[in-house]
């Protein structure tokens, strides 16, 4: 079974603190994915990685940035977390290059954050 | 660019009863279709998919779901509601050359089943 962990599933942290998120897959995936899902709004993508070392910019960057050192272990970072970034921050992996797994992704049990 | 409209957040049925959750989509290339069910307090799990193989696609746990080109539609459906049934489900799209795969989720229906 493909595993995704997630570093925390509640955090709660100040206004102007800096953030880590972590994420971890055990399969081997090229691709990974940090989402934050909001009532009303589904998920939305905030970066990706298909290689170790890459990164690109999903529908909602600002505010966050991310490092991707290992295959398995993908970071979000918030640099200075705002209230408006109280949400809740799922991780997900995919294969890449295989059209028979198009679109399959395997997610965390997410990270529920507040920022007050 | 690809979006995905799902209608109604929230879908009230009981126990024994048709599910229905809608999905709309916009795409000018043939997509592929997604949906994945969040349980509570966990994430989200692939339910079925369409990758222009058969327009009837049969998911786990009795679901299925017709994609239909000329309504833009991919309609989710169970027979027969169970009271494990109860989660959030989640419409995407994805295009068969998206860099990295990328998935554009619908905001979610949450399924209330009551006994």
């Amino acid at each position: 079974d493909v595993k995704v962990t997630q570093s925390s599933r509640y955090l709660v942290k100040r206004t102007g603190e800096k953030v880590f998120l972590e994420c971890v897959q055990d399969m081997d995936h090229e691709n990974m994915f940090w989402y934050r899902q909001d009532p009303g709004l589904g998920l939305r993508l905030i970066y990706f990685s298909y290689d170790v070392k890459m990164k690109e910019k999903g529908d909602i960057p600002e505010g966050y940035s991310v490092s991707r050192e290992k295959k398995e272990r993908f970071s979000l970072i918030l640099e200075s977390a705002s209230t408006n970034q109280t949400s809740m921050y799922l991780c997900a992996s995919s294969l890449r290059g295989l059209a028979k797994v198009l679109g399959e992704q395997y997610f965390g049990p997410g990270t529920r954050l507040t920022v007050t | 660019a690809q979006s995905v409209t799902q209608l109604g957040s929230h879908v009230s049925v009981s126990e024994g009863a048709l599910v229905l959750l809608r999905c709309n989509y916009s795409s000018s290339v043939p997509p592929y279709l997604f949906w994945y069910v969040q349980y509570p307090n966990q994430g989200l799990q692939l339910l079925l998919k369409y990758t222009s193989a058969a327009t009837l696609v049969k998911g786990i746990n009795g679901f299925e779901a017709e994609f239909k080109k000329s309504e833009t539609s991919f309609h989710l459906t169970k027979p027969s509601a169970h009271m494990s049934d109860a989660a959030e489900y989640f419409c995407a799209v994805t295009l068969i050359k998206a860099a990295g795969n990328k998935l554009t989720f619908g905001g979610g229906t949450r399924v209330l089943v009551k006994p």
